[in-house]
């Protein structure tokens, strides 16, 4: 079955560590995308990439980074820069555009202790 | 500024009560209007995307529709099943630049 994994689905960070959120998929879509979810508000972009080796910051890019080495893959790393990491984080992927209809996977919250 | 506004916040019905969520949007250049189920602790599933005024789309209970300025997703006959939020997303293509905006969700609560 053709889809978007995420892991894990559970992620705890100690202040001042970095840690790294997986996301795969194997839609052979283009574009990947990075969305942060917090109660009582809408997605927000933090990242995204159109084509392999190269990626654009979103709406909400400051204290995260990616990297795109592979088509099926697409790893967000929260850094210690980011001050309120504790949400839950969806990738998603689609065709070519932000326009064209995205897929997501089933999320990784990522709490900080 | 692109906008998407989804009403209402919440929205409970018994079982068997239709009603309807709505999506209203302001966009430069709409590309489409997208709408997904998420349920709690898990991703959006994607339900519908319309791309032009008039177009309609169902599948199950569920049917979508499209103005200029915002949809609805009608709910006919709801299961307690169909609890879940509901979110909208607009994309839009202003000076060639695309990007999708999302709403905020409604949360129905369909009880038996």
């Amino acid at each position: 079955d053709g889809g978007i994994t995420q892991s894990p689905k559970y992620l705890f960070r100690k202040e001042g560590q970095n840690v790294t959120l997986s996301c795969e998929q194997n839609l052979n879509h283009d574009a990947m995308y990075w969305y942060r979810q917090d109660p009582g508000q809408g997605l927000r972009l933090i990242y995204y990439s159109q084509i392999v080796n190269d990626f654009q910051k979103g709406d909400i890019a400051e204290g995260y980074s990616v990297s795109r080495e592979k088509k099926e893959s697409f790893p967000l790393t929260v850094t210690s820069a980011q001050k309120n990491p504790t949400a839950f984080y969806l990738c998603a992927s689609s065709g070519t555009y932000h326009t064209d209809t995205q897929y997501f996977g089933p999320g990784t919250r990522l709490t900080v202790l | 500024e692109d906008q998407v506004t989804q009403s209402p916040e919440a929205l409970r019905l018994q079982e068997g009560e239709s009603s309807s969520l709505n999506c209203s949007y302001t966009v430069s250049g709409l590309r489409g209007l997208f709408w997904y189920r998420q349920d709690p602790g898990k991703g959006p599933e994607f339900l519908f995307t319309l791309y032009s005024a008039g177009e309609e789309k169902e599948k199950e209970r569920l049917k979508a529709t499209l103005t200029k300025k915002e949809s609805f997703l009608h709910i006919t006959a709801p299961k307690p099943e169909d609890s879940a939020t509901y979110l909208c997303a607009v994309g839009g293509n202003q000076g060639g630049s695309e990007k999708l905006v999302f709403g905020k969700g409604t949360k129905l609560t369909v009880n038996p």
